[in-house]
């Protein structure tokens, strides 16, 4: 099974500023099976970015994903009020679907 | 579009049966390449996936639940089903449906709101 691990825990940061959240594989996944979706409390998740870089529909450009292999990243470029919430990555392998355990971003 | 919608008891008892239904609307669960998924999230914690139905009605599950997780579809109530036996007290979660897109997004694309389930006597 392919784990997830997403860094940092808990990103603190201001309004307008720039976020960068991290999820790192244990073994390589395919950059068309991984996936960032975004939580609100009380929310279900919501897809952000499927095949690591493409925009869900209705998502706005300051959502951006990159990456492959075994590091992948996803972008906030300026935080809006309503960006502050929680993220998971999530990988498609071998039949199985796993999360990353979320990076929480909260206003500093 | 399409909505999903999870139905069924808050409240299980330890040893029993978790059963739950998840009710496709805006369109066919026949139609499309689609996995339909179930997965769940404990309070405070991330999200688990459980298992999966495609549309041929193959099924996969996870390997940690396999022994206890039941997904089945019936088409002409578009719906499809969890059944998770001998529950326990870390069966407590919040359950979703969602829908994965198969070769579109290849991703969970859409999500039903969530049902609380408790496990305890």
């Amino acid at each position: 099974e392919i784990v997830l691990t997403q860094s940092p825990g808990t990103l603190s940061l201001s309004p307008g500023e720039r976020a960068t959240l991290s999820c790192r594989a244990s073994q390589s996944v395919s950059s068309s099976y991984l996936a960032w979706y975004q939580q609100k409390p009380g929310q279900a998740p919501r897809l952000l970015i499927y095949g690591a870089s493409s925009r869900a529909t209705g998502i706005p450009d300051r959502f951006s994903g990159s990456g492959s292999g075994t590091d992948f990243t996803l972008t906030i470029s300026r935080l809006e009020p309503e960006d502050f919430a929680v993220y998971y990555c999530q990988q498609y392998g071998s039949s199985t679907f796993t999360f990353g355990p979320g990076t929480k971003v909260d206003i500093k | 579009q399409v909505q999903l919608q999870e139905s069924g008891p808050g409240l299980v008892k330890p040893s029993q049966t978790l059963s739950l239904t998840c009710t496709v609307s805006g369109g066919s669960i026949s139609s499309g390449s689609y996995y339909w998924s179930w997965i769940r999230q404990p309070a405070g914690k991330g999200l688990e996936w459980i298992g999966r139905i495609y549309t041929s009605g193959s099924t996969n599950y996870n390997p940690s639940l396999k022994s206890r997780v039941t997904i089945s579809v019936d088409t002409s109530k578009n719906q499809f089903s969890l059944k998770l036996s001998s529950v326990t007290a870390a069966d407590t979660a919040v359950y979703y449906c969602a829908r994965y897109d198969v070769g579109a997004t290849d991703a969970f694309d859409i999500w039903g709101q969530g049902t609380m389930v408790t496990v305890s006597s």
